[in-house]
């Protein structure tokens, strides 16, 4: 079975181009995940959906950051425009509400803004 | 103070000790708790989940103390195949499924 799947692995950029991140969690899976992981902060949760409803998106640093589930099995989060600090790894994960204990993720996208 | 912590380590054990990971939360109604495993360079990948009466899982024991707060993880008879970033995990209790990660528990085993 294809995990969660996560485009582009790498991606580097110059300050102030936009970013786009790309998942597509596992099949039947009704739960999204988006996080943000770096050595200052460790793994922070960004936005999280709920049958493609965003729930959560406390986590969303500031306005430059967006994130869309448009259909069940795709999501985005945009960067506009992007800084250096927002170098980082960002993770997608998803879960199945009928066993919540586990979310799967993906091999994250590895971002550097120059 | 971090709604989670976790000695950051590292911890260097030899094969087959035993080595303990320890985790506080701050969020007394926190409902759920879980550890998590990263290997350098990868995604974090669920390991256990931790219930109040405790549980084992092969060499792997995690134990919950909610009225301290505290969440612990033991390994027996560490391999070097357990060398690995250790995530304690609270799910908060407001209700949905946000999760807070600790900032992990470094773990080198060497032969």
């Amino acid at each position: 079975d294809a995990g969660v799947i996560q485009s582009p692995r790498h991606e580097v950029t110059e300050m102030g181009q936009e970013v786009t991140l790309r998942c597509k969690p596992i099949s039947g899976h009704d739960y999204l995940f988006w996080y943000r992981q770096t050595m200052m902060r460790g793994l922070e949760l960004l936005i999280y959906f709920n049958n493609n409803v965003p729930i959560d998106d406390s986590g969303m640093p500031e306005d430059r950051f967006s994130a869309k589930m448009p259909n069940a099995s795709f999501s985005t989060l945009k960067i506009q425009p992007s800084e250096p600090r927002d170098s980082a790894v960002y993770f997608c994960a998803s879960s199945y509400s009928g066993s919540t204990d586990t979310q799967y993720f993906g091999p994250g996208t590895r971002l550097t803004v120059l | 103070r971090k709604e989670v912590e976790q000695d950051p380590g590292p911890f260097n054990v030899p094969e087959g000790a035993t080595v303990a990971f320890n985790c506080t939360y701050s969020n007394s109604a926190s409902q759920s708790f879980f550890w998590y495993r990263q290997d350098c360079r990868k995604e974090p990948k669920l390991l256990m989940s931790v219930y109040s009466s405790g549980n084992e899982d092969g060499r792997f024991t995690a134990q919950l103390n909610r009225a301290s707060q505290y969440i612990s993880l033991l390994i027996r008879d560490s391999k070097l195949s357990d060398s690995a970033t250790y995530l304690c995990v609270v799910k908060a209790s407001t209700g949905g499924f946000k999760t807070i990660f600790g900032a992990g528990t470094r773990l080198f085993v060497k032969a």
